[in-house]
């Protein structure tokens, strides 16, 4: 079985900041990574995920993560944030054969002006 | 295509009664799953299906009932509803490995008194 474990449960940062949510899993297997963000009442939006090949993944909005096998994570970075980030963000792990989510607690980000 | 559909948005139930909620995809994908989202606990996986006639047990399937006669729907049966089962519930399908839960329905509130 896989697991998740979201560092921080809330970030908040200015408008035009970096931000960067840690996300570190266990696994006794190969895992395929995922980072989803939910906008206030709406459902989940797939980001990114990491499947194999290079460590460092690129999604949509700009975001990107970087997959660290030696240190079981899958940080999320976004160089310059915006007012419209400001969401709950989730990092979710599965076994590569197999086809079950496990989802962090998540981390919520409030971006302000 | 629609995607993920997802009825009704909302819903209100006294403590006992029993409702369905109804999941819908057009995309032809043979998985589907249901997660249930409580605040400060992510989304835990209740059942799943790898495809038509094959159902199976997440990480909370206590209270719930699902079955899958057709590819494109995947009902989840509340038997007698309880306060704990108070929830935001995400209906989720994908193609197969690697891609579990790629695609989220807008998701169903529930409020049981």
């Amino acid at each position: 079985a896989q697991s998740v474990t979201q560092l921080d449960s809330q970030v908040p940062v200015f408008e035009e900041a970096p931000v960067e949510l840690r996300c570190n899993y266990s696994s006794s297997v190969s895992v395929y990574l995922f980072w989803y963000v939910q906008y206030p009442n709406q459902g989940l939006q797939l980001l990114l995920k990491y499947l194999s090949g290079s460590t460092l993944v690129k999604g949509i909005n700009g975001f990107e993560a970087e997959f660290n096998k030696s240190q079981t994570s899958f940080h999320l970075r976004k160089p310059s944030v915006h007012i419209s980030d400001t969401a709950e963000y989730f990092c979710a792990v599965s076994g590569s054969n197999d086809y079950k989510l496990s989802f962090g607690a998540g981390t919520t980000v409030t971006v302000r002006a | 295509n629609a995607g993920v559909t997802q009825t009704p948005k909302f819903q209100v139930l006294k403590t006992g009664q029993s409702m369905t909620l109804q999941c819908a995809q057009d995309m032809n994908h043979e998985y589907m799953s249901w997660y249930r989202q409580d605040p400060g606990m992510g989304l835990r996986l209740i059942h799943y299906s790898v495809g038509a006639g094959i159902t199976d047990q997440g990480e909370v399937p206590n209270g719930y009932n699902v079955s899958r006669s057709t590819t494109e729907d995947f009902p989840l049966r509340l038997l007698s509803a309880a306060p704990s089962q108070t929830s935001v519930y995400f209906c989720a399908s994908s193609y197969g490995f690697g891609t579990p839960g790629q695609y989220f329905g807008p998701g169903t509130r529930l409020l049981v008194l």
